[in-house]
């Protein structure tokens, strides 16, 4: 079955630091893999996504993340960091089946954490 | 472009008390819909999703419904709320015509059943 691991239940780094936030997907097929932030009290906004092709992807706000698929890893980085990126961030991998609800597999989050 | 309502933003019910969350999408047509809960700390659980019109797969046996009357519409029920209802819920819908289609999410209800 898919899972989602997201080690860091919470992580705090200083602004302009660069950010790198863990998942690691246990899948038996080309995973698709998401990436997914949520502000306090809002829904999910897609970061970036992987299906193919390059195994670096890059995101909304400066974000990227990239595949490793002898690590079965999907690393999500950002240089430098922004007060306003304090939020929670989801992984996320899909099924990859069609009609099956194109139901995604969440990892419990990661609370980033931004110190001025 | 395509838009997710929820309502209400907030609910606080009584145990025993019935339930009724709405989802409406605009500006697509026979998506896929998808009702989640997010408990503190939890993660994000799939609830049920529908593929169509009257068509609900529900993910996690519990007391809550959810039905699809019409194309972009999705709602989630419960005739009597326990004190473990209380939670996040978010709806989302995805294209259904496209193979992984990323899930774009509602702002979510906030429910306390007290």
């Amino acid at each position: 079955a898919q899972s989602v691991t997201q080690p860091d239940i919470h992580i705090t780094v200083s602004e302009g630091a660069s950010l790198e936030l863990r998942c690691n997907y246990s899948y038996g097929a080309t995973p698709y893999l998401f990436w997914y932030v949520q502000s306090p009290g809002q829904g999910l906004q897609l970061l970036l996504k992987y299906f193919s092709g390059d195994t670096l992807v890059q995101g909304i706000k400066g974000f990227e993340a990239e595949f490793k698929r002898s690590q079965s890893s999907f690393n999500l980085r950002k240089p430098s960091v922004h007060w306003s990126d304090a939020a929670e961030y989801f992984c996320a991998v899909g099924a990859g089946i069609y009609n099956q609800g194109g139901k995604l597999i969440f990892g419990q989050g990661t609370e980033l954490s931004v110190k001025p | 472009s395509q838009t997710i309502h929820q309502w209400p933003a907030t609910l606080v019910q009584p145990v025993g008390s019935p339930l009724s969350l709405e989802c409406t999408v605009e500006g697509t047509s026979n998506p896929n819909l998808y009702w989640y809960r997010q408990a503190a700390g939890r993660g994000l659980q799939l609830l049920f999703y529908s593929v169509g019109i009257g068509q609900i797969s529900s993910e996690v046996p519990q007391n809550l419904s959810a039905s699809r009357p019409q194309d972009r519409q999705f709602i989630l029920s419960s005739k009597k709320l326990l004190l473990s209802d209380s939670g996040f819920y978010l709806c989302a819908w995805s294209y259904r015509d496209r193979k992984n289609s990323p899930l774009h999410f509602g702002n979510g209800t906030r429910l306390t059943v007290t």
